[in-house]
């Protein structure tokens, strides 16, 4: 089955210890993203990737990191987490072109305090 | 730089009535069009998509939007809708020159009985 996997779903950290949401897709997709939702703001692009070790600031990248090493995988790294990161965070993919949409992960939760 | 405005947060409807979610984009170039389905605990489902062609694009479950590009609108309709219909909508746009889809904020569709 075609799918982006995130994990974890729910996630509660406290402010400043590093943490790292995992994403994989298995469509073989050079384009994948993050976004994180909030309510009456829709959803903020992160950080995007083009293809592997092309990636490239979002909307609101402040305070994130990403890397894309392998082609499949596209992990998101709060090096030090604080409340404002606290998010409703989706990873999604697309083949290249604009014209695709996305496929979406199911989300992760994550709650800083 | 391409936008979207999504004017309505909430739109509350009664089981069976018609329902139009109103979606308005602001581009200088051809842009692609899509709407998106998110189900409570969920992640986005693409409910449908306009490339091209046909100014009118159908859903499986029902839905479907026009494109005006006169009025620069992508409004989304049903004839009658399910209490399964709740769910948030988000609208987003992109462009054959960015794989980057930017949303609107949402409107939540609660059916009622």
């Amino acid at each position: 089955e075609a799918q982006v996997t995130q994990n974890p779903r729910y996630l509660i950290t406290v402010t400043g210890k590093k943490l790292t949401v995992t994403c994989s897709q298995n469509m073989n997709h050079e384009y994948m993203s993050w976004y994180r939702q909030d309510p009456g703001l829709g959803l903020r692009q992160i950080y995007y990737s083009m293809n592997v070790e092309v990636t490239d600031k979002g909307d609101v990248p402040e305070g994130y990191k990403v890397s894309r090493k392998e082609k499949r995988n596209f992990p998101l790294i709060l090096e030090s987490p604080s409340p404002n990161q606290t998010s409703l965070y989706f990873c999604a993919s697309s083949a290249v072109g604009g014209n695709y949409g996305y496929t979406f992960g199911s989300g992760t939760r994550l709650t800083v305090v | 730089a391409q936008s979207v405005t999504q004017l309505d947060s909430q739109v509350p409807v009664f089981e069976e009535a018609p329902v139009e979610l109103r979606c308005n984009y602001s581009s200088s170039v051809s842009v692609y069009l899509f709407w998106y389905v998110q189900y409570p605990n969920q992640g986005l489902q693409l409910l449908l998509k306009y490339l091209s062609g046909s100014t009118l694009v159908e859903s499986i479950n029902g839905f479907e939007a026009e494109f005006n590009k006169s009025q620069t609108s992508f409004h989304l309709r049903k004839p009658s809708v399910h209490i399964s219909d709740t769910a948030e909508y988000f609208c987003a746009v992109s462009t054959w020159n960015t794989d980057k889809l930017i949303f609107g904020t949402g409107t939540r569709l609660q059916v009622f009985p």
